[in-house]
């Protein structure tokens, strides 16, 4: 069946440490993937995404590393600072008629001072 | 560039009333859709549209929810009645065409359901 889902609902960090959130797709056919963040009480926010030609992107201090062998996406976030502390998501785009998103439970990040 | 915007922000009610949720997608884009998002889970699609036409709504309960996006613009999303379970963020989101593109969305109704 099709889902999406996070090996850890809950993530501490240390500040300026580096934080790896790890997401498990199960759908082959998925060729689009999108990392959400989403602060409490905002709606999820676009931070990067992946094509399936590619293995590798970075943007900003985040970089999405995509492994179709395995089906497994991750998202580094390089010198975790509090603002990022929040829930991200892992978005996967599949073609099911029309395009549609299926998206994962989440992982909490917690930056610790 | 104005975001997605969403009303009202928060919405009580009792069981058995009925609710209505109002979206304004960002301007220009042709694809509109509304998420449930249950306390920590992520988002369920529950409705996709393309302009003003429906081109998903399999995981809509059709018995209670209704979705209409008149002129390809605004749209609202009905619950009538409301069940307990319905407690929820409603997050309406917007993108510019029709395929594999990035989602915006707005801040999203919480409902609470007593």
């Amino acid at each position: 069946g099709e889902s999406v889902g996070l090996h850890l609902p809950t993530l501490s960090v240390q500040e300026g440490d580096n934080s790896i959130i790890n997401c498990a797709y199960s759908n082959s056919a998925s060729d689009y993937f999108i990392w959400y963040k989403q602060e409490s009480g905002k709606g999820p926010q676009f931070i990067i995404d992946i094509r399936s030609n590619m293995d590798k992107r970075q943007g900003q201090r985040v970089t999405v590393l995509l492994n179709k062998t395995v089906k497994h996406l991750s998202l580094q976030i390089a010198a975790t600072q509090p603002g990022d502390s929040a829930v991200y998501f892992c978005a996967e785009n599949i073609r099911s008629g029309t395009y549609k998103y299926i998206f994962g439970t989440g992982t909490r990040l917690k930056v610790l001072a | 560039e104005a975001g997605v915007a969403q009303s009202p922000r928060y919405k009580i009610i009792e069981k058995r009333q009925s609710v209505a949720f109002w979206c304004n997608p960002i301007s220009g884009h042709a694809t509109l859709y509304w998420y449930q998002q249950i306390l920590g889970q992520g988002p369920k699609l529950l409705i996709q549209f393309q302009n003003n036409g429906v081109v998903d709504d399999s995981q809509l309960p059709k018995d209670r929810f209704s979705a209409e996006r008149l002129k390809g613009v605004d749209s609202t999303l009905k619950i009538q009645p409301a069940k307990l379970e319905d407690s929820a963020v409603y997050l309406c989101a917007s993108s510019l065409g029709t395929g594999q593109e990035k989602l915006f969305f707005g801040s999203g109704t919480q409902l609470s359901v007593l």
